[in-house]
């Protein structure tokens, strides 16, 4: 079982709001915390999109914000743009000092 | 602006070992930690490990065995050696920035893909 579970894939059209689910596993011993987006086009290296569940860094539009509700951290991109299509990943700081990430979720922009 | 330069080998046989190498400009080398993060082929992001420039390091569980993380902060580079490398190591490696907290990697080098094959 995955520590962080992701959809495989999300869409939306342009103007649009979507979210983007990341459940922790019940296995995971510990809080839930530290919780990053990242977006990785292809052939690009990821960006930081948001940090500890709800923070952006500078530089990223504010239609990107995450949340975190018991095991489940969220992030919600709105007013979707094409140039938002992308991976996405989820990351927690986990156990006895280790980093895991989601697998992933695809967004189309329709 | 941080940037992130990192090289190393791109093609190994299995049973060799993995080196590269990131180096640190504009930034305060000795105020974060620093970590090694890859992506093999059509699959997700897999955390290495990290270091400081004390040489303190964390690894992921899975690998732990056969990486190590090194610092060199007279030159403000930091190191990824992984040993006994198979098919399934191929993917492309990311040196970055840890920025806040244990996983806000803000900063990134531009990767290589590493190759293992005979």
């Amino acid at each position: 079982q995955p520590a962080l579970t992701q959809p495989a894939s999300v869409s939306g059209s342009p103007g649009q709001s979507i979210t983007i689910s990341c459940t922790r596993s019940s296995s995971e011993v510990g809080a839930y915390h530290y919780v990053s987006w990242f977006q990785v086009h292809p052939g690009k290296a990821p960006k930081l999109m948001i940090y500890d569940v709800s923070n952006r860094p500078s530089g990223v539009p504010d239609r990107f914000s995450g949340s975190k509700s018991g095991n489940t951290a969220s992030l919600t991109i709105s007013g979707l743009q094409t140039e938002d299509e992308a991976d996405y990943y989820c990351s927690s700081y986990s156990s006895f000092n280790t980093v895991v990430f989601g697998g992933g979720t695809k967004l189309s922009v329709l | 602006q941080v940037q992130l330069q990192q090289w190393g080998a791109g093609l190994l046989k299995p049973s060799e070992t993995l080196s590269l190498t990131c180096a640190v400009y504009d930034a305060s080398f000795s105020d974060y930690y620093w970590s090694w993060i890859r992506q093999a082929p059509g699959t997700g992001l897999e955390w290495i490990g990290n270091i400081n420039h004390s040489g303190s390091t964390n690894y992921n569980p899975s690998l732990n065995s056969r990486v190590t993380i090194s610092v060199d902060t007279s030159k403000n580079q930091f190191s990824l050696t992984l040993t006994s490398v198979t098919a399934a190591d191929t993917a492309v490696y990311y040196c970055a920035r840890v920025a806040h907290l244990w996983n806000s990697f803000e900063n990134w080098g531009q990767g290589i893909l590493v190759t293992v094959s005979s």
